[in-house]
């Protein structure tokens, strides 16, 4: 069936530094959005990537989608406490349905 | 406060019980969802309602039932439960039936165990 896979599942860093959680597809994807859920919270959307090689940025996030439309990325930099939360992202592949990764969670160690 | 409320946040019921979980909209959107988040697996769709018809159908057992009365409240009627539908049950939002551009506004949940 139609999945998006993402990793890396969990990932623990130090405060300060850098981040990043990859999204990929076996086949071309429509558009992707990516989520943050806090823990004990809901998922928030952040931004949707439409175009081929598209590269969005949200003051220390990165979000880049990948010339095939295969995979996309979500970059922290110099994380903070607050970039704490599991990101998801969901694919759409043909149709409306978007499919959702099954996150990374991210623990910042202070 | 998201603009998208759910209640009960938590909710225990017997296999034999019947409950039900409402979702209420405050933003003017067009098309409602309800997902099931479980630990270690994605984000499951379940139903989609566009302007209070379902358009979508996940496969979901007839033990979960909705109903959406209006654009702006959707019910998830539950009855004989099994304990691996004990769940985070999201409900959620979007201006329109693809959820593109301004993605889905979720609720914040109900928790659901199923004893």
């Amino acid at each position: 069936g139609q999945q998006v896979m993402q990793i890396p599942q969990y990932q623990h860093v130090q405060e300060g530094e850098d981040f990043t959680t990859y999204c990929n597809s076996s086949t071309t994807l429509s558009n992707i959005q990516w989520y943050k859920q806090r823990p004990g919270g809901h998922p928030v959307f952040l931004i949707q990537l439409v175009k081929s090689g598209e590269v969005k940025k949200q003051k220390r996030l990165t979000f880049q989608f990948g010339e095939a439309k295969k995979n996309s990325s979500l970059h922290i930099t110099a994380t903070q406490t607050t970039d704490v939360g599991t990101y998801f992202c969901a694919g759409v592949f043909s149709g409306n349905q978007f499919y959702f990764g099954t996150g990374t969670s991210l623990t910042v160690i202070p | 406060e998201t603009g998208v409320t759910q209640t009960p946040r938590h909710l225990v019921m017997g296999m034999t019980n019947k409950k039900s979980l409402k979702c209420e909209q405050h933003l003017g959107h067009n098309a409602m969802y309800w997902y099931k988040q479980s630990a270690k697996k994605p984000l499951e769709l379940m139903f989609v309602y566009s302007l209070e018809e379902r358009v979508e159908n996940n496969s979901v057992p007839s033990r979960f039932s909705p109903e959406c009365p209006n654009s702006s409240h959707l019910f998830l009627h539950l009855h004989t439960l099994q304990p691996e539908d004990s769940a985070l049950y999201l409900c959620a939002s979007s201006q329109d039936d693809t959820g593109w551009f301004y993605g889905y506004t979720f609720g914040s949940g109900t928790r659901l165990t199923v004893v």
